[in-house]
């Protein structure tokens, strides 16, 4: 079977720094990709890790770990506009097929 | 200048009622999906479409028939209603390799 393993949910407060992992079990691996959702929007595209090491944009940083089947998400200088469901992906197999994990709601506080 | 768009954005509807939900993207990409987010928000594919043709089709009811007029459009029709169908319907489109996913606003759909 398939299946992606992220914490439910995450607190913070704002201005740290937050790791939300993601382990996964897929048949077919190409990378392993990251979204944003706020409330009531839609999904957005964050990053995408398609070989090991890690990747930076801005405040936010992924790492893959093809190996351990294991990644994540760093979230540096939290701030409130950062709270938000975030969900890992895999794109697997053929045809640019994504599957999600079940995503980690993120609450940043004052 | 909206990307990915879809209509409507809220649809209430009876249980046995047939509806459509219409996408269109203007990013040029060849490749479109439909994608099903229930309300514990977990966010599972449907359908994906490259230029066309038909190339995911998840384990979905018969009840679900996407359609591409071309590859710019994808519309999701939905034959009798049923209570279960309750739930936030996203299109997506994206270039060749689909890491990089781009979402329209949701259709958030309501069985009564």
């Amino acid at each position: 079977g398939q299946s992606l393993e992220q914490p439910s949910e995450v607190t913070a407060v704002e201005g740290a720094i937050v790791q939300i992992n993601c382990t996964y079990q897929t048949s077919g691996f190409y990378g392993l990709s990251w979204y944003q959702q706020h409330d009531g929007g839609a999904p957005t595209f964050l990053s995408y890790n398609g070989l090991d090491g890690l990747e930076e944009t801005g405040r936010f940083s992924s790492f893959l770990s093809r190996s351990d089947s294991y990644g994540y998400l760093l979230l540096q200088e939290l701030q409130m506009k950062d709270s938000a469901s975030y969900f890992c992906a895999v794109l697997s197999g053929g045809y640019n097929k994504l599957i999600f994990g079940a995503g980690t709601r993120l609450a940043v506080h004052p | 200048d909206t990307a990915v768009s879809q209509t409507p954005k809220y649809l209430v509807t009876q249980m046995g009622n047939d509806k459509s939900i219409k996408c269109e993207q203007n990013l040029g990409h060849d490749t479109m999906y439909w994608y099903k987010q229930d309300s514990k928000k977990f966010l599972k594919i449907m359908f994906s479409y490259n230029n066309k043709e038909l190339i995911i089709n998840e384990t979905v009811p018969n009840r679900f028939s996407p359609k591409s007029p071309d590859k710019a459009h994808l519309n999701l029709h939905i034959n009798s209603l049923e209570l279960g169908d309750s739930a936030v319907y996203f299109c997506a489109s994206s270039p060749p390799r689909g890491e990089t996913q781009y979402f329209g606003p949701g259709t958030r759909l309501l069985v009564l």
